[in-house]
């Protein structure tokens, strides 16, 4: 029963384009929502967050647009930049815990 | 501050031994977590304390227990290691939820083999 879902496990994109990474959740309850950016031998660290009560919020090249009707969020970076490259994980809050989806590995091309 | 440390980095076991691993946050957060992350996988979560005294099961429990005698320590321990136990154990603490700002803070991870 996974309730925060990442159906792609990994994307390419050439630098400087747009990359966009998918979630898809079944609890219309969760109140916010959170992205994590986790790189190779390190822990995941925030990236940025939703409330739901909005449809959108901006972090310099970081977006994360939510779509409350269709259950979807999506994190949108322009420009993508070679540093990005990392798996990104979305998560929402439970009373004490937090659910993970099983992330999605960007891959930034120079 | 240092955030949320882990030791070790590290370890192979053998099968039927038996581990610690060390967990410690500077942050005076109340909320600690326990994950481990297997290969293609998401963070699934073991054990959690919301406080002091106080630990509840996670998603994958089996195998592991807990502590918290302090608001700072939460050691993970392994009594009887096994092959399904090999993976990358993460460390995570948080302040109460507050609303939207609220996140968690991991620590580097411990990788673990058991052979």
């Amino acid at each position: 029963d996974q309730q925060v879902k990442q159906n792609s496990p990994s994307l390419s994109v050439q630098e400087g384009r747009i990359s966009i990474l998918n979630c898809d959740y079944t609890n219309s309850m969760f109140d916010y929502f959170l992205w994590y950016k986790k790189y190779p031998a390190e822990g995941p660290t925030f990236l940025i967050s939703i409330s739901s009560i909005k449809d959108k919020n901006e972090d310099g090249r970081f977006t994360v647009f939510l779509n409350k009707s269709a259950k979807h969020l999506s994190l949108h970076i322009v420009p993508s930049q070679p540093g990005d490259s990392a798996v990104y994980f979305c998560a929402a809050p439970g009373t004490y815990k937090y659910i993970f989806g099983t992330g999605t590995r960007l891959k930034v091309l120079a | 501050n240092a955030g949320v440390t882990q030791t070790p980095k590290f370890r192979i076991l053998k099968i039927g031994q038996s581990m610690t691993l060390q967990c410690t946050q500077d942050m005076n957060h109340n909320y600690m977590y326990w994950y481990r992350q297997d290969p293609g996988m998401g963070l699934k979560l073991i054990y959690y304390s919301v406080g002091a005294g106080i630990t509840d099961k996670g998603e994958v429990p089996n195998g592991y227990n807990v502590s918290r005698s302090t608001t700072e320590d939460f050691p993970l321990r392994l009594e009887l290691a096994a092959p399904s136990q090999t993976s990358v154990y993460f460390c995570a603490s948080s302040p109460p939820r507050q609303g939207s700002a609220d996140t968690q803070y991991f620590g580097p991870g411990t990788r673990l083999t058991v052979l």
